[in-house]
């Protein structure tokens, strides 16, 4: 199974702030990359597919970037509603896995 | 536009079988290009992915529960059906259903359902 490792697992930040979240893949997986953003007791939503490709009616200040084994989901100027946990998958290889989750909450 | 909603027993005893459903509407699971997956999040920790079953009936399930699960369709109801045998403890979690398109890029998870929550307790 690949798997995935997200850094870091939590975060603390402030309205305004522009933060970086990283995934790595234990094995390459070309741009077969996915963001999720899951708020308590909702499910998840996707963000970003393919590495770099926003999902229509996703805010721009989000960003995904990265290949192979390296991946970055940016979020320029944070927002209230996006105190949240975000999740990377990949879908290169079966099983389909996902990373552990990086928690962002309020400073 | 697609919406899903899962329904099962919120309570399972362990070594019996889960049994949960996934209504979708806004699509034709008989006719649309899709896959539908099955996804679960035990209680306060991350996302595994069980596995996914394509409009054609095709099944791909994770090896680590493959010998436990069963897919189906039901395309009267437009349903799509998760059968999870021999339960344990560890299977206690939210279980949602999402919709994969088909797609060069790879597969992703959109849209989701709200998830229900089954609890494997004796």
């Amino acid at each position: 199974d690949i798997q995935m490792t997200q850094s870091p697992s939590s975060l603390s930040a402030s309205v305004g702030d522009r933060l970086t979240i990283t995934c790595r893949a234990s094995q390459t997986i070309n741009n077969y990359l996915n963001w999720y953003q899951q708020k308590p007791g909702t499910a998840p939503k996707l963000l970003i597919y393919a590495a770099s490709s926003l999902k229509t009616g996703v805010p721009p200040r989000f960003n995904g970037s990265g290949s192979g084994t390296d991946f970055t989901l940016t979020i320029n100027s944070l927002q209230p509603e996006d105190f949240a946990t975000y999740y990377c998958q990949q879908s290169h290889s079966s099983p389909l896995t996902f990373g552990g989750g990086t928690k962002v909450d309020i400073k | 536009q697609v919406q899903l909603r899962e329904s099962g027993p919120g309570l399972v005893k362990p070594s019996q079988t889960l049994s949960l459903t996934c209504s979708v509407s806004g699509a034709s699971i008989r006719t649309d290009d899709n896959y539908w997956s099955w996804i679960r999040q035990p209680p306060g920790k991350g996302l595994e992915w069980i596995g996914y079953i394509y409009y054609r009936g095709h099944t791909y399930f994770n090896p680590s529960l493959k010998s436990r699960i069963t897919m189906s369709l039901d395309t009267s109801k437009n349903q799509v059906s998760l059968i999870l045998s021999s339960v344990t403890a560890a299977d206690t979690a939210v279980y949602y259903c999402a919709r994969t398109p088909p797609a060069s890029l790879g597969d992703w998870f959109d849209p989701w359902g709200q998830g229900t929550l089954v609890t494997v307790s004796s």
